[in-house]
């Protein structure tokens, strides 16, 4: 059974860089069938999409983070990370990776139990 | 951006209480639209893929319809384990969730 574990530093300063990564057990991130994902959900708020990469390398990014944002991926890790630049307060949030199933209408299947990042100084 | 509009934002229900979602896009999306609950503090989890199909092993009380720009989730007979939020997601464009809806206890 798959299972995802995100890991990375809980407290970020503001400017700073965030940077998380995903590891995959259970499964491998090289199949065909899936992209890999991040969602955010600030505290008490709603799901936000971040991005979307492809074991090639291929992403998709959600255009609000585009320009602060890098997902790449290590299929010989069998991990995907996400790196955020220029932090600011907002960006406090519960981090999740996802197996992304585009053949599922891009819906998220599998998820790790998340990591909650806060930005403050 | 398409955005997802989810009513109620939370309503109150008995166990075995018939239990409908709504959610609604700002413009049509077809049937590219998915389901998740997510129970306090943790991750969420895929109810319903393309508006209407059940993965394997969501229980067959939840149900799902709608296309074009307004679903519905319904849970049949509400069990303890379905106090929890909703969440609607459309994959039509860049993927956005719906605000959720929190089902309580009554």
């Amino acid at each position: 059974q798959l299972q995802l574990q995100e890991s990375g530093p809980g407290l970020v300063k503001p400017s700073e860089n965030l940077s998380l990564t995903c590891i995959a057990s259970g499964g491998s991130i090289s199949s065909t069938s899936y992209y890999w994902g991040w969602i955010r959900q600030a505290p008490g708020r709603g799901l936000e999409y971040i991005g979307s990469i492809y074991y090639r390398g291929n992403t998709y990014y959600n255009p609000s983070l585009k320009s602060r944002l890098t997902i790449s991926v290590d299929t010989s890790e069998n991990q995907f990370s996400l790196k955020l630049s220029s932090v600011t307060a907002t960006d406090t949030a519960v981090y999740y990776c996802a197996r992304h199933s585009y053949n599922w209408s891009d819906s998220f299947d599998h998820w790790g139990q998340g990591t909650l990042v806060t930005v403050s100084s | 951006d398409i955005q997802m509009t989810q009513s109620p934002s939370s309503l109150s229900a008995s166990v075995g209480d018939r239990v409908t979602i709504t959610c609604r896009a700002s413009r049509s999306i077809s049937t590219h639209l998915n389901w998740y609950q997510q129970q306090p503090g943790k991750a969420p989890k895929l109810l319903i893929y393309s508006a209407s199909t059940l993965p394997s092993g969501v229980p067959s009380r939840f149900s799902a319809r709608g296309s074009g720009t307004d679903f519905s989730l319904t849970i049949s007979s509400l069990q303890p384990e379905d106090f929890a939020t909703y969440y609607c997601q459309q994959s039509y464009s860049t993927l956005t969730f719906g605000g959720g809806t929190k089902v309580e206890i009554k």
